[in-house]
């Protein structure tokens, strides 16, 4: 079926280094993918999103990088700050496009 | 105006009261969604609404009912809801459902913590 999952649960990471944050996905049609950054009691807020058609976007301090030979994403975050901890979710637009399904979600945790 | 609001913020209810969350959002967006997030847990979709009408439901318990009186408007009924409910229940919008990906993202609210006794 459907999934999209993660393969590190926590990552803790020193302030100033970088990050990475990795996610499989199993749905070979699904042609959008987003990271999600949430904060301890909010939403999920946006962070960066990746076409099928793309292989790396870059954005402030964070690039995605996506290989659809097998089915990978990655969120990598530069020089690393305190704000940056927070839960990670990838999610993607499946077979149908309509709606966007979650993976597990990593904790990142930021060491002063 | 790139807000999706949500109330209340917090919610507690017994398993034999009636409440509502509301979700709100000024963007001219033609699609929202609720998403239930239980702890430690990535949010789960529970319905989606294309020009308020219900496209999608996720095979969710009908003590879960979605309305939408209007464009802007998303609402959540809650009925004989059972402690296992208790959960961050989110609303988000995205311009249309055609295609998330030509839309591009959900923009979601803060949502509403939702715990039943």
């Amino acid at each position: 079926g459907e999934s999209v999952g993660l393969h590190l649960p926590t990552l803790s990471v020193q302030e100033g280094d970088n990050s990475i944050i990795n996610c499989a996905y199993s749905n070979s049609a699904s042609d959008y993918f987003i990271w999600y950054k949430q904060e301890s009691g909010k939403g999920p807020q946006f962070i960066i999103d990746i076409r099928s058609n793309m292989d790396k976007r870059q954005g402030q301090r964070v690039t995605v990088l996506l290989n659809k030979t097998v089915k990978h994403l990655s969120l990598q975050i530069a020089a690393t700050q305190p704000g940056d901890s927070a839960v990670y979710f990838c999610a993607e637009n499946g077979a149908a496009g309509n709606k966007l399904t979650f993976g597990g979600g990593t904790r990142v945790l930021v060491k002063p | 105006d790139t807000e999706v609001t949500q109330t209340p913020k917090h919610l507690v209810m017994g398993m034999t009261n009636k409440k509502s969350l509301k979700c709100e959002q000024h963007m001219g967006h033609r699609a929202m969604y609720w998403y239930k997030q239980k702890a430690k847990k990535p949010p789960e979709l529970m319905f989606v609404y294309s020009y308020e009408k219900l496209s999608i439901n996720e095979s969710v318990p009908s003590r879960f009912s979605p309305e939408c009186p209007n464009s802007s408007l998303l609402n959540l009924h809650l009925h004989a809801l059972q402690p296992e409910d208790s959960a961050l229940y989110l609303c988000a919008s995205s311009q249309d459902i055609s295609r998330i990906s030509n839309t591009g993202e959900l923009f979601f609210g803060e949502g509403s913590r939702l715990t039943v006794l």
